[in-house]
């Protein structure tokens, strides 16, 4: 199975920074990655797909970027609604996902 | 709204058995991969078992770890995702989400809200 390491395990970040999160693949993953959003007590929300690309309903804001082995995920002006784990996943095969990353507040 | 809803976990004994059951509505069912994907504190996110649609065969896949103990099936004409689960062990505890995909990407649009299994004597 393909591995995926995410940075950093946690984050404190104040309210309208930018707050990047990474993912690195063991091996290429051609952009087939997912980014989720889980806020305490709820299931995974899809954010990103396909590495860039928008899921519906979510904030401009959020964005991803990234190719071969290397992901991010970028939050532009951080909310108070944006505290959540962060977890990316590849589907280029057998899907994983990597550990997550607790975002909280400053 | 698209909504999916688990449910039948519980507590169950090693090497039991236990079925879980997602009901689905708001979108086109027949049309979407399924999946069930399991959440514990020491493991994260798992996929645990998938289904693709009709025109696909129905084609499973399934985690090494649960070969051959889990079983996953659908039935398009009541809009339900199953999980038989047989011979369970400890390391199956965890919160199970039922999710869908649109077909063949394998990343999930949608989750239920979980059903929690514990695997204990």
């Amino acid at each position: 199975d393909i591995q995926m390491t995410q940075s950093p395990a946690s984050l404190s970040a104040s309210l309208g920074e930018t707050v990047t999160i990474e993912c690195r693949a063991s091996e290429d993953i051609y952009s087939n990655l997912a980014w989720y959003q889980q806020k305490p007590g709820n299931s995974p929300q899809l954010l990103i797909y396909d590495a860039n690309s928008l899921a519906d309903g979510v904030p401009s804001r959020f964005s991803g970027s990234g190719s071969g082995t290397q992901y991010s995920l970028k939050i532009n002006s951080l909310q108070s609604e944006d505290v959540a784990s962060y977890f990316c996943q590849q589907y280029n095969n057998y899907p994983t996902f990597g550990g997550g990353t607790k975002l909280e507040l400053k | 709204e698209m909504q999916l809803v688990e449910s039948g976990g519980g507590l169950v004994q090693p090497n039991g058995s236990l079925k879980l059951s997602c009901a689905a509505s708001g979108f086109t069912f027949n049309t979407y991969d399924m999946s069930w994907v399991r959440q514990s504190p020491g493991k994260g996110l798992g996929l645990v078992a998938g289904i693709s649609i009709k025109s696909y065969n129905y084609a499973t896949f399934y985690a090494d770890s649960v070969k051959g103990r889990f079983t996953i099936s659908r039935d398009d004409s009541q809009s339900m995702v199953y999980l038989q689960m047989n011979n369970m062990k400890t390391e199956d505890t965890a919160l199970y989400y039922c999710t869908a995909g649109e077909l063949g990407d394998w990343y999930f649009d949608f989750w239920g809200p979980g059903t929690m299994v514990t695997v204990s004597s």
